[in-house]
């Protein structure tokens, strides 16, 4: 059973308009979220993460929303642009201890020119 | 940010060899770390959790004696691919918890063995 589903495999964005992934979670007990960014052939990248106590979390270009009750969350990017073409995970932790985190299968962003 | 290093970052062996790879936080004390696989075009497959002088817990399908881990230091993570044959032939990351900070993962850039 998936935990966290990014149920957007792929999406395509023009240059300068806003990108929205989307992740949702299934596990109450989730309360801390995180966006990693990849390359292909290369490790994810920490983007910008979010606690469960707050529902906004912005820096630069990119804003994480969290709406708990509907167990949504979003990552926006504005403006979009060419280098962000690569797959989003979403992850989830609950801080119970030495737990890994859980991730989504990934969306592939592509920003068009 | 926190920095995790990889290395090699890409190795070709022959069946039948072991093939060690070593996962370092580089500025920061790493309690935890965690080793994933990526085939092609899918997600990251969660191989393991590595914690500091004591044993590995695996995931379910993932076998102990094949993938050996050894976290002997609070920077060091180690995963030897034992006996490799071409099916191990994947891209295997590594990512470390900064000990004691929030739960955000930081992740190596990742080595490419490829099993002849």
């Amino acid at each position: 059973d998936q935990q966290v589903k990014q149920n957007s495999p792929s999406l395509s964005v023009q240059e300068g308009r806003i990108s929205i992934l989307n992740c949702d979670y299934t596990n109450s007990m989730f309360d801390y979220f995180l966006w990693y960014k990849k390359y292909p052939a290369e490790g994810p990248t920490f983007l910008i993460s979010i606690s469960s106590i707050k529902d906004k979390n912005e820096d630069g270009r990119f804003t994480v929303f969290l709406n708990k009750s509907a167990k949504h969350l979003s990552l926006h990017i504005v403006p979009s642009q060419p280098g962000d073409s690569a797959v989003y995970f979403c992850a989830a932790s609950a801080r119970s201890g030495n737990t890994p985190l859980v991730f989504g299968k990934g969306t592939r962003l592509s920003v068009i020119a | 940010g926190a920095v995790v290093s990889q290395h090699p970052s890409r190795v070709i062996c022959k069946s039948g060899t072991s093939v060690k790879i070593e996962c370092r936080s580089l500025d920061f004390q790493a309690t935890t770390m965690f080793w994933y696989r990526q085939f092609p075009k899918q997600s990251l497959m969660l191989m393991a959790t590595s914690n500091e002088g004591s044993k590995a817990t695996y995931e379910q399908g993932v076998e102990k004696d094949k993938f050996l881990i050894n976290h002997a230091s609070l920077t060091l993570s180690t995963l030897t691919v034992t006996s490799a044959h071409p099916e191990d032939s994947s891209f295997y990351i590594c990512s470390a918890r900064e000990t004691g900070g929030p739960e955000t993962q930081y992740f190596g850039p990742g080595t490419r063995l490829l099993v002849l």
